[in-house]
């Protein structure tokens, strides 16, 4: 069993949808990332969460440690953010664990 | 601010041999991470670095290793490579151990 699981694998939207990607979680973490990944590689960090809710532009994310369920948020979604989101916790142990990415398609 | 820099960015290597890359983290970065994604497996830690220590280690054969150096920079070693050790390899820096990281564009490793 993965100690990351995120929902849904697959994703297409269209240009002004909400977009809502899930991510729950089997351990203690000490933080959770949100992670973005274009074609060709390279990584960003878009969130990273101990509680609450943070929001950055038309991005939103939410933690519920008790639940261990984080959701992150597209508001007015845009073709420029297809990729794939990749949740990430990091444990109290500085241990690492990835789920395995929701790829978006952002239809224009 | 440089970012993180990572090198070679390509990389072809015969099985048994052996591979160092490299990684420059961001200016006043005291922490390295590296990791290994795959088609099959995703992303996967493979190590952590703190003011020249290791501080975690995730679940790799020991034909791979790393070090940091006293300017944070860190170097991963992967030796007698096998056809499975192709992927791309991120590293990530952070001001802290428990900051946000800031990852590199990746070394994309082919073993043939």
């Amino acid at each position: 069993k993965n100690e990351v699981e995120q929902s849904p694998q697959n994703l297409t939207a269209q240009e002004g949808e909400f977009i809502t990607i899930n991510c729950s979680y089997s351990v203690g973490i000490s933080a959770l990332h949100w992670l973005q990944q274009h074609p060709g590689g390279g990584i960003v960090s878009l969130f990273m969460l101990s509680s609450g809710k943070k929001k950055h532009g038309r991005l939103i994310a939410t933690i519920n440690i008790q639940e261990k369920h984080s959701s992150l948020h597209i508001t007015a979604s845009h073709p420029r953010d297809s990729a794939v989101y990749i949740c990430a916790v990091k444990t109290a142990g500085n241990q690492f664990y990835f789920g395995t990415g929701t790829s978006l398609t952002v239809i224009p | 601010k440089a970012g993180v820099t990572q090198t070679p960015r390509y990389l072809i290597k015969t099985r048994g041999q052996q591979v160092t890359l490299s990684c420059s983290p961001i200016s006043g970065h005291r922490s390295v991470s590296w990791y290994q994604q795959t088609p099959g497996q995703g992303l996967q830690f493979l190590f952590e670095y703190f003011s020249e220590t290791q501080r975690n280690k995730g679940n790799f054969p020991g034909r791979f290793s790393g070090r940091q150096f006293s300017n944070s920079r860190s170097e991963m070693n992967v030796s007698t490579l096998e056809l499975g050790d192709s992927a791309l390899y991120l590293c990530a820096s952070s001001p802290g151990r428990a900051s946000e990281a800031f990852f590199g564009q990746g070394t994309r490793l082919t073993v043939v």
